[in-house]
C-alpha cells in the first residue's frame, strides 16, 4: 500500500522563528492536505492542495503540492506559541482512500 | 454551526461485548470516514462512505462494521471488540470527498 513518510516527527522552535515540514509518499497522489490537532480535539483542516506544482497560503501558512506528485511542505512563518499543535500531512489518489502521515509535532518557546 | 459529533467521547469496556460509537453531521454532507489514532502511527482510515447506502473499506477495516442509512449519521460497529482496538477514534466529513471537519474524538478502551 501507500506509504507517507513525514518529518521531522519534532521540531522544537523559538517564537518568531520560521518552521518547515514535509511528506514525502511511495507514490503519487491526488490530493495533499495539511492539518493542525491540538489535544484533546480532532484534526482541523488548514490547507488542500489538488495540483501538481500549486502553493496555497493561509495566512502565515504556505504548502506546495510538489512536481513530482509524491512530496508536499508545510512553512509557518514568523510561529507564535499558538502554532503548538501536531500537524499532520494526508494524501490520496482517488478521493476515497485517505492516508495520513505520523505528524510534526511542533512547540513553540516564548 | 458546523459540527461533527462523535458519542461517546469515552468508553472503557470489555473484551466481546458489543459496541457502537455514533457520529453525526450537520452539513449535509456526502461523504463521511472513520479513523483510528495512535501513538507514532498519525491517523489511519477504518471505512469511509461516499453516500446513503456506500460504504468501503479504508486502511484497516478488520474487526469493525460501519453503515450509512441516512446522509447525517455514520455509526462505527465493534461487534466483538478486542484489546488491539483500544484506541482514540475520529470521525470526519466532507465536500469532495475528503474529510474537511473531524469530530472530538472517542477514546475507547478493551479490557
Amino acid at each position: 500500500g501507500q506509504q507517507l513518510n513525514q518529518s521531522p516527527q519534532s521540531m522544537f522552535i523559538q517564537e518568531g522563528e520560521d518552521v518547515s515540514m514535509n511528506c514525502t509518499s511511495s507514490s503519487i497522489f491526488n490530493t495533499w492536505l495539511w492539518y493542525k490537532q491540538d489535544p484533546g480535539e480532532g484534526p482541523v483542516l488548514l490547507i488542500a492542495l489538488y495540483k501538481a506544482g500549486e502553493l496555497t497560503s493561509n495566512g502565515r501558512l504556505t504548502a506546495q503540492f510538489g512536481i513530482t506528485r509524491k512530496d508536499s511542505f508545510l512553512n509557518i512563518s514568523a510561529s507564535i506559541p499558538s502554532d503548538v499543535g501536531i500537524y499532520f500531512c494526508a494524501g490520496s489518489y482517488n478521493n476515497n482512500d485517505m492516508r495520513f502521515g505520523a505528524g510534526t509535532r511542533l512547540t513553540v518557546k516564548p | 454551526e458546523a459540527q461533527v459529533t462523535q458519542n461517546p467521547r469515552y468508553l472503557i469496556t470489555v473484551t466481546g461485548k458489543k459496541l457502537t460509537v455514533t457520529c453525526s453531521q450537520n452539513m449535509n454532507h456526502e461523504y463521511m470516514s472513520w479513523y483510528r489514532q495512535d501513538p507514532g502511527l498519525g491517523l489511519r482510515q477504518i471505512y469511509y462512505s461516499m453516500n446513503v447506502e456506500v460504504t468501503d473499506k479504508g486502511d484497516v477495516p478488520e474487526g469493525y462494521k460501519v453503515s450509512r442509512k441516512e446522509k447525517r449519521n455514520f455509526p462505527l460497529i465493534l461487534e466483538s471488540p478486542s484489546p488491539n482496538q483500544t484506541s482514540l477514534y475520529f470521525c470526519a466529513s466532507g465536500g469532495g470527498n475528503q474529510p474537511q471537519h473531524f469530530g472530538d474524538g472517542t477514546r475507547l478502551s478493551i479490557l
